[in-house]
């Protein structure tokens, strides 16, 4: 069984650019959540869509958004880069209600 | 969700067990604990999850003290692929978990 795959693995931006990351997660898995890492912050999370409906939100500005195509599929975009959002982008399926998360190997993601 | 407490660093020799522990005082009824792990450079891996009893799976065991306020978790033959960093989590049993700072363990020969 696959697991959850993350794409792009690294990427290099500049300032003010945007990005797109795409996540694909476990088949049958209807959960996907995202979470970013950083030296300072650690672990922390941004959002979590079930059946293409965002059901909760971190603490992040509203330059991070996601969404969830019918196929479970997600993507998360974040515009106007800054030098903060250098980070690694995890994300993380599960069957839906459960914090039995399997994450990917995440994007690492450097602004420039 | 509750706040835990986890020892910054520790140290096990390879093949004996390793035992980490979390405090999680303010525990809610309705949270589970949940372990996961770490290692350098990939994303966070499931360990093992309970509510009251103490839970057993091919990877390791988890004891829940009676009251719930801490919680251990055992590797039973510690091996050089168990260094990592262990966040010991507290949470509903949904998606939005809160990672702390985490146990480094480092398991030398």
């Amino acid at each position: 069984k696959a697991g959850v795959t993350q794409t792009p693995r690294y990427l290099i931006k500049t300032r003010g650019q945007q990005v797109t990351l795409s996540c694909s997660p476990i088949s049958g898995h209807r959960s996907v959540s995202w979470y970013q890492q950083t030296p300072g912050q650690g672990l922390q999370f941004l959002f979590e869509y079930f059946s293409e409906t965002q059901r909760n939100k971190g603490n992040f500005p509203g330059r991070f958004s996601g969404r969830q195509f019918s196929n479970s599929r997600s993507e998360m975009n974040v515009s106007t880069l800054e030098l903060g959002d250098s980070a690694l982008y995890l994300c993380a399926s599960s069957w839906g209600g459960s914090g039995e998360l399997f994450f990917g190997e995440g994007s690492r993601l450097t602004v420039l | 969700d509750a706040k835990t407490t986890q020892p910054t660093s520790m140290d096990c020799a390879e093949g004996r067990a390793a035992n980490l522990p979390c405090n999680h005082s303010t525990i809610s009824g309705n949270e589970y604990v949940y372990w996961y792990r770490q290692i350098h450079s990939q994303g966070p891996q499931y360990i093992i999850h309970g509510l009251k009893n103490n839970e057993t799976n091919e990877m390791a065991s988890l004891i829940i003290t009676e009251d719930r306020k801490s919680s251990t978790l055992i590797l039973p033959h510690a091996t050089l692929r168990d260094t990592a960093v262990y966040y010991c989590i507290v949470a509903p049993n949904d998606y939005k978990l809160s990672f702390g700072a985490g146990t480094t363990v480092t398991v030398r020969a």
